[in-house]
This record gives C-alpha cells, sequence and structure tokens, in this order.
C-alpha cells in the first residue's frame, strides 16, 4: 500500500530563514513523488516532481531512496512562500494514482 | 488555455439528500480525477476515467457514490443519500494521461456541507 506522511501540520518561519518541509513515504516499488502547493484562495497545483529534478520558485526536493524521504527545501523563505504544501506519491504506469500526505502550512513572517 | 472549471462551488444540503457535481476538463485531457478532501487532510482519489472508462474505483463508495465520464469530456459525480461524514471539498483534476509522469491540474473544487 502506498502512504505519505507529512509529520507537522504547521511551519513557521522567519523572513530570510531556511525552510525544510518534512515527507516520508512507504511504497514497496520505485515511486514517483511531487510536491503539490495551494496558495490562499488559489487551485492546488504542481510545485515540483523528482524526476525533473529542477529548481522552482527556489525550492528543491531530492529522493532519498534510503531513507524514503522527500523533503522540500529552500535556503531563504519569503513572504509569498505562506501556503499548503501537500507531499504526493504515484507508482508508474498508466493506472496510477496520486496518494497525498496530510499537508503542512507553511507561514513566513516578517 | 482555460482550467478545470467546477460547479457548484458551494452546496448546502440535509443528510439523506443528494447531490450531483459537475467537472469540464482542460481541452484534450483524456484523464480525469474525481479526489475527495476532508478538512485537515489530503486529497483522496475517489475515481479516475480515461476517457469515458474508469480505470480506478477501488476508493469509491459505491453504496452511495456515482460517477460517469459520458462522450469522455465532462463529468457528474452523485452522492445519493448524503451522511454527515460526506462534508469535504471534491476537487476534479485532468491530464493529457493517466501515467504519473503527467501533471494533473486541478479545478476549484466544490465544498459539500451535509448538516
Amino acid at each position: 500500500a502506498q502512504r505519505v506522511t507529512q509529520p507537522e501540520k504547521l511551519l513557521s518561519v522567519f523572513k530570510g530563514a531556511p525552510v525544510e518541509l518534512k515527507c516520508n513515504y512507504s511504497y514497496s516499488g520505485s515511486p514517483e513523488l511531487f510536491w503539490y502547493v495551494q496558495y490562499s484562495r488559489q487551485r492546488l497545483q504542481l510545485l515540483l516532481r523528482h524526476i525533473s529534478r529542477e529548481s522552482i520558485k527556489g525550492f528543491t526536493a531530492d529522493l532519498n531512496k534510503g531513507e524514503t524521504s522527500f523533503h522540500l527545501k529552500k535556503p531563504f523563505a519569503q513572504e509569498e512562500d505562506s501556503a499548503m504544501y501537500y507531499c504526493a506519491l504515484s507508482r508508474t504506469g498508466t493506472a496510477s494514482k496520486l496518494t497525498f500526505g496530510t499537508g503542512t502550512r507553511l507561514q513566513v513572517t516578517l | 488555455e482555460a482550467g478545470v472549471a467546477q460547479s457548484p462551488r458551494y452546496k448546502i444540503i440535509e443528510k439523506r439528500q443528494s447531490v450531483a457535481f459537475w467537472c469540464n476538463p482542460i481541452s484534450g485531457h483524456a484523464t480525469l480525477y474525481w479526489y475527495q478532501q476532508i478538512l485537515g487532510q489530503g486529497p483522496k482519489l475517489l475515481i479516475q476515467f480515461q476517457n469515458n472508462g474508469v480505470v480506478d474505483d477501488s476508493q469509491l463508495p459505491k453504496d452511495r457514490f456515482s460517477a460517469e465520464r459520458l462522450k469522455g469530456v465532462d463529468s457528474t459525480l452523485k452522492i445519493q443519500p448524503a451522511k454527515l461524514e460526506d462534508s469535504a471539498v471534491y476537487l476534479c483534476a485532468s491530464s493529457r494521461g493517466g501515467g504519473g509522469g503527467f501533471e494533473q491540474f486541478f479545478g476549484p473544487g466544490t465544498r459539500l456541507t451535509v448538516l
């Protein structure tokens, strides 16, 4: 069974401080991992996926298969980063489905 | 391109009543998903369509929930009869294909309150 765990419901950081949103997963096969973000009054949208290995809005995430983690990081938080962040997992294949974690609310304060 | 459209945006009903939600995906997207998001939880997939066929409905409570995607475009999700625990946001999403490599685009959601 697929499972995604986000241990923090709320993460509050000061502007300019580093950010790390934790995500751990359990899956027996080879997963695809994603981070989705929902800004206030906006739709849920894809932030980044592990296969792209790219930085989006200064955020990066590395898949660590040994620790079954996919933590989201940013070196310097900005006010506009305040949002709800969801980690999600999908198995490869045409019938794959996204399994989401419970989400972490990131609050960036001055 | 226009995004995923959903209606209504809000719905309040009493338990044991029926309700239906509508979704219009992004043009050309073959795969359509319905998710249920209960307050404080992440979205949970209810059903996935590939064109007008069901790919995955393993988490759909089939005794009360039904969904269809006639003609492989718009989709309707129905609850009959509703229970208190069905109060949630119902999200529709679409993607070009059904694999994990395809980005899912989400609609604004329908917030259902069952009294």
